[in-house]
């Protein structure tokens, strides 16, 4: 079974500070996808950044960035220039490449970020 | 497109009350997910839909929990009797194919609703 940990319940950073929310991940998997989701209190899970597990280069997506260390199931997530909108709960979370046993997702617990001007 | 539409927002019953939610998934959309999310943790998946079929419902609570998905668009949760660590927000979910969802090209690999929170009293 697939496990995914987030170490980090709360965070916080200064606006147009760098912040990294760690995660690591178990699976004996070979072919998976990594995510990171923002959550704020709307409850709208919006979808921040995604890793496929066989490309080697870390993703990136704007201010957001990834660290991806597949030996070590390890997947952080920096977020430069951090904005006030940023403020949110985000979840890694994990999907096996898969037909019909794919496609469903496994969260960690969250880390809640806290961005102060 | 329109989203994933859930009802309702919000619910407060008693313990040992029964409730509904609803959830209309983004259309064509075969796969369709509810999770629980209990406060100040990750969703944890209940049940998986493959149209009207269920993939998974191994952590579904099954003497209280019930899901179905008639004709295989929408779907509906029930608890009945609810307990007070029932208490949570359950999301519904959609995606298109479970097997590519992950790809880059999907541009999420699954779409969320707002969720309905619910509170057991």
């Amino acid at each position: 079974a697939q496990t995914v940990t987030q170490s980090q319940p709360e965070m916080s950073v200064q606006e147009a500070e760098t912040v990294t929310l760690s995660c690591t991940y178990d699976t004996s998997e070979s072919n998976y996808y990594l995510f990171w989701y923002k959550q704020p209190p709307s409850r709208q899970m919006i979808l921040v950044i995604r890793q496929e597990a066989y490309k080697q280069q870390n993703a990136t997506e704007n201010r957001f960035s990834v660290n991806f260390q597949k030996a070590a199931k390890s997947f952080s997530l920096k977020i430069s220039d951090s904005q006030l909108g940023d403020t949110a709960m985000y979840f890694c979370a994990f999907m096996k490449h898969a037909f019909l046993q794919g496609g469903k997702l496994i969260f960690g617990q969250g880390t809640e970020l806290s961005v102060k001007p | 497109e329109a989203g994933v539409a859930q009802s309702p927002r919000y619910k407060i019953i008693e313990k040992r009350q029964s409730v509904a939610f609803w959830c209309n998934p983004i259309s064509g959309h075969a796969t369709l997910y509810w999770y629980q999310q209990i406060l100040g943790q990750g969703p944890k998946l209940l049940i998986q839909f493959q149209n009207n079929g269920v993939v998974d419902d191994s952590q579904l609570p099954k003497d209280r929990f019930s899901a179905e998905r008639l004709k295989g668009v929408d779907s509906t949760l029930k608890i009945q009797p609810a307990k007070l660590e029932d208490s949570a927000v359950y999301l519904c979910a959609s995606s298109l194919d479970p097997l590519m969802a992950g790809r880059s090209s999907y541009n999420s690999p699954l779409h969320f609703g707002n969720g309905t929170r619910l509170t057991v009293t």
